[in-house]
């Protein structure tokens, strides 16, 4: 069973501060990653995507991939109340035909002001 | 460019009830993922279809079934509905394996 797993939380941090949010995954031959986030009661909404290892920076938001040590982490600088979400972080099944998206649980993070 | 689009939004059903839900994806795009969300349980895969055909399946029983027009609009369907069946049911578009984005999803109230 292939899985992908999150530190459920809450990750707790104050305004300002650096968010770090973590995912491994046991698929050695997975090659595409995902952050998505999911405010109470709405539908995840796509950060980020990460194809390639090392760093990759959109605004505040920087995805890192291990593919060696199989992990996936998004920052989050000068976190902003407006973060506080759940952060789910899927990565795509490379099996054969079966590519499905596999995803964590979610880490839900607080961002207090 | 328009989102995917749900419809209904909300639903109230009975056991023993079945019902159809209803995805327009993201011009474009020609795959269509479900998904079944409730608290606890994250996101579980239903199944996806790419240009009418199912090409991947979640583990859920028969009585969850969908399929896709030519148009890549797509429709899944549940029967004899269960109170289990209660939860967010979301639908995500993408270009063939690419990025998934998200409609608002179905809520499903099963009394």
């Amino acid at each position: 069973q292939k899985e992908v797993e999150q530190n459920s939380g809450p990750l707790s941090v104050p305004e300002g501060a650096i968010a770090s949010l973590n995912c491994t995954y046991s698929d050695r031959g997975s090659q595409s990653f995902f952050w998505y986030r999911q405010y109470s009661g709405k539908s995840p909404e796509l950060i980020m995507s990460i194809y390639s290892n090392g760093d990759k920076e959109d605004g505040r938001f920087t995805a890192q991939l291990n593919k060696a040590s199989q992990y996936v982490s998004l920052l989050i600088r000068d976190s902003q109340p407006s973060d506080s979400a759940t952060y789910l972080c899927a990565v795509r099944d490379n099996a054969g035909n079966n590519r499905k998206l596999i995803w964590g649980l979610g880490t839900s993070l607080a961002v207090n002001p | 460019k328009a989102g995917v689009t749900q419809t209904p939004r909300y639903l109230i059903k009975t056991r023993g009830q079945q019902v159809t839900l209803s995805c327009s994806p993201i011009s474009g795009h020609r795959s269509v993922s479900w998904y079944q969300q409730t608290p606890g349980q994250g996101l579980q895969f239903l199944f996806e279809y790419f240009s009418e055909t199912q090409r991947n399946k979640g583990n859920f029983p028969g009585r969850f079934s969908g399929r896709q027009f030519s148009n890549s609009r797509s429709e899944m369907n549940v029967s004899t509905l269960e109170l289990g069946d209660s939860a967010l049911y979301l639908c995500a578009s993408s270009i063939h394996e690419g990025e998934q984005f998200f409609g608002p999803g179905t809520r499903l109230t099963v009394l």
